[in-house]
């Protein structure tokens, strides 16, 4: 089954620094990812996705990761943070046909809380 | 066109009782997804809905039920209610039963905080 690691749970920043969350997945087959973000009280905004083809993928609010099969990790990115950018972060991996799974849900990593402090 | 949206927002019941949340998908998605998010974890997933059809069942005991109508909202039943059912419930709609292919990806309301007492 795929799955997905988020290896930090919280990550303190100041404003206008670079920030990296980190995500590393576990599948056999063909690979989707997706970042999706949390803000407080609120429910999940889709910030990029990876189906397939440049293993850069450009988001929103300035946010980009990049596929890497060879380590099976999908960091995300963003080289100047703001205030605004504080909230919970989650990687996300969908079960695909023949993998054993549902072909239907997301499995979604523990998530990482980022903090931008001024 | 307006979002996926959820009711009610928050609610508060006692262990035992039993309670309904409701989801209306954006227009044109025809499927419905359920999803728990117990405080400081990840989301997990409940239920998909295609077509009135339930298209997947993540690992969640019976007392929990789903349906969804001809005008492809949902409703997500949950009866006995537990302490540790007490979560954030979200509801997210795709384009199609299968909302990994291509573009069409999953879209989520803000959610359904319930509180068990």
């Amino acid at each position: 089954a795929q799955s997905v690691t988020q290896l930090d749970s919280q990550v303190p920043v100041f404003e206008e620094a670079p920030v990296e969350l980190r995500c590393n997945y576990s599948s056999s087959v063909s690979v989707y990812l997706f970042w999706y973000v949390q803000y407080p009280n609120q429910g999940l905004q889709l910030l990029l996705k990876y189906l397939s083809g440049s293993t850069l993928v450009k988001g929103i609010n300035g946010f980009e990761a990049e596929f890497n099969k060879s380590q099976t990790s999908f960091h995300l990115r963003k080289p100047s943070v703001h205030i605004s950018d504080t909230a919970e972060y989650f990687c996300a991996v969908p079960s695909l046909p023949n993998s054993g799974g549902s072909n239907y849900k997301l499995t979604f990593g523990k998530g990482t809380l980022l903090t931008v402090n001024p | 066109d307006a979002g996926v949206t959820q009711s009610p927002t928050h609610l508060i019941k006692t262990r035992g009782q039993q309670v309904t949340l409701r989801c209306s998908p954006i227009s044109g998605h025809k499927s419905v997804s359920w999803y728990q998010q117990v405080l400081g974890q990840g989301p997990q997933f409940i239920f998909q809905y295609y077509e009135k059809e339930e298209r997947g069942r993540g690992n969640f005991p019976d007392r929990f039920s789903a349906r969804q109508f001809p005008n492809y909202s949902s409703e997500l039943n949950v009866n006995a209610l537990l302490l540790g059912d007490s979560a954030l419930y979200l509801c997210a709609s795709s384009r199609t039963g299968t909302p990994f292919s291509g573009a069409n990806v999953l879209t989520f309301g803000a959610g359904s905080r319930l509180t068990v007492l």
